[in-house]
């Protein structure tokens, strides 16, 4: 029944060695964002695709990258993380159309990030 | 500027008892739309409720209720007959009136619920 799936759910990696976090979704929601989450602070907006368009947050370090190859899939690539990346990311989707109504954001369980 | 409080960091009640999480946002939108999530200690958020700018009637599901005031700019979360279940972080959020997928979170509020 798992809506939103996030793999791993913990992953711990090497201070500069790059990882790699999945998202995949069976609601076929045309949006996804990537969050990163630290110490129960409210989520923070990475980034987000709109279907295929890659929209990222101005404020969003370069380290942090983005893939969607397809609707159901999306990756965050983080290339050289530091001690300060250590967080929950946390993957989420929604149905969007442009000009009507915002709709709630469904999301995962979170990768939660230990960079040692 | 858009803005969501969430004055309460922290509530602490006994099993049973009655508890009010509050949020006040603040926008210049006319449209707009109001949530609550839940986030237990596994981490995962979960959706509770949505409610746009109007429909000011309140909303009972279960234990829970929302009460949306716009008077006051008030959304506020109150769970009934609270069960341990419940301790978690509930944040409230408000739609960025500039796009159609961007959230304004509030803060978060933890509730501990004792036995």
């Amino acid at each position: 029944d798992a809506m939103v799936i996030q793999n791993p759910r913990y992953q711990v990696t090497q201070f500069g060695k790059p990882v790699t976090l999945s998202c995949s979704q069976t609601l076929n929601h045309n949006v996804m964002y990537w969050y990163q989450q630290k110490s129960s602070q409210a989520p923070k907006l990475l980034f987000h695709y709109y279907d295929k368009d890659f929209n990222n947050e101005a404020d969003t370090p370069d380290n942090f990258q983005s893939r969607r190859p397809n609707t159901s899939f999306c990756f965050l690539d983080i290339r050289s993380p530091g001690l300060g990346d250590a967080a929950m990311y946390l993957c989420a989707t929604s149905r969007e159309s442009p000009g009507l109504a915002f709709y709630e954001q469904y999301f995962g369980p979170g990768t939660r990030l230990t960079v040692t | 500027a858009q803005k969501v409080t969430q004055a309460q960091t922290e509530i602490s009640v006994v099993e049973k008892e009655d508890v009010t999480l509050d949020c006040v946002y603040e926008t210049r939108d006319t449209t707009y739309y109001l949530f609550w999530y839940k986030q237990p200690p596994s981490g995962e958020l979960v959706f509770l409720i949505r409610r746009n700018s109007f429909d000011e009637q309140n909303e009972i599901s279960g234990r829970y209720s929302w009460n949306f005031q716009k008077s006051t700019s008030s959304f506020n979360f109150t769970i009934t007959a609270s069960q341990v279940v419940d301790s978690a972080v509930y944040f409230c959020a408000l739609s960025k009136g500039d796009s159609n997928y961007q959230l304004i979170w509030g803060a978060g509020t933890k509730l501990i619920i004792k036995p």
